[in-house]
């Protein structure tokens, strides 16, 4: 079964300092995808960034990337330049690539400060 | 492109009564997933369909909770009767395909007294 490991409840960061989000996870599959979501006090779950198990370069979106180490099982999420908006509960998550619902880890919650 | 659709954002009722959540997926899109997140834990899948079928239902309480995807849009899922540990946001998501990014809705938010 898969599995997602959050092992940060908190994390605390300045406004325009980076942050690395850790995130471990377990599967047997060969082919799956990790993802990253942002989940603001509104509650809607935001789709910040995707890495695929075979690709070979580690993925960005302007100020998100994941850094992917496969053989360590990781998909940490790294945020450059930290902003107050970036102030929200942050997801790690899995899925095989035959699209089974995702599985999630418990989150952490990054709070920054100006 | 309008997102997820989610009605009510807020439900509060008595233990043992009904309840309903609509939602309706982005524009096209195939699959549709229903995930009860309780406070402080992640998402966790109730349902998924592809279009009008459903693919896994495998952690859906069936003794109480129902879904259905009627011409394979919008979709309903309903809790009957509800129990205090039902309490959860509830969220929908869909994706264009089958293991596609999943986008999500605002969610609701019950509260079971």
């Amino acid at each position: 079964a898969q599995k997602i490991t959050q092992t940060q409840p908190g994390m605390f960061v300045q406004e325009k300092e980076a942050v690395t989000l850790d995130c471990t996870y377990d599967t047997s599959d060969q082919s799956y995808g990790l993802f990253w979501y942002k989940q603001p006090s509104s509650g809607e779950m935001i789709f910040l960034i995707y890495q695929g198990s075979y690709d070979e370069q580690n993925a960005t979106e302007g100020r998100y990337s994941l850094n992917f180490q496969k053989a360590r099982k990781s998909a940490n999420l790294v945020i450059s330049a930290s902003q107050l908006g970036d102030s929200a509960m942050y997801f790690c998550a899995t899925a095989n690539q035959a699209g089974t619902a995702l599985i999630f880890g418990k989150g952490t919650t990054l709070s920054v400060s100006s | 492109e309008a997102g997820v659709a989610q009605s009510p954002r807020y439900k509060i009722i008595e233990k043992r009564q009904s309840v309903a959540f609509w939602c309706n997926p982005i524009s096209g899109h195939a699959t549709l997933y229903w995930y009860q997140q309780i406070l402080g834990q992640g998402p966790k899948l109730l349902i998924q369909f592809q279009n009008n079928g459903v693919v896994d239902d495998s952690q859906l309480p069936k003794d109480r909770f129902s879904a259905e995807r009627l011409k394979g849009v919008d979709s309903t899922l309903k809790i009957q009767p509800a129990k205090l540990e039902d309490s959860a946001v509830y969220l929908c998501a869909s994706s264009p395909w089958d293991g596609g990014t999943q986008y999500f809705g605002p969610g609701t938010r019950l509260l079971v007294l």
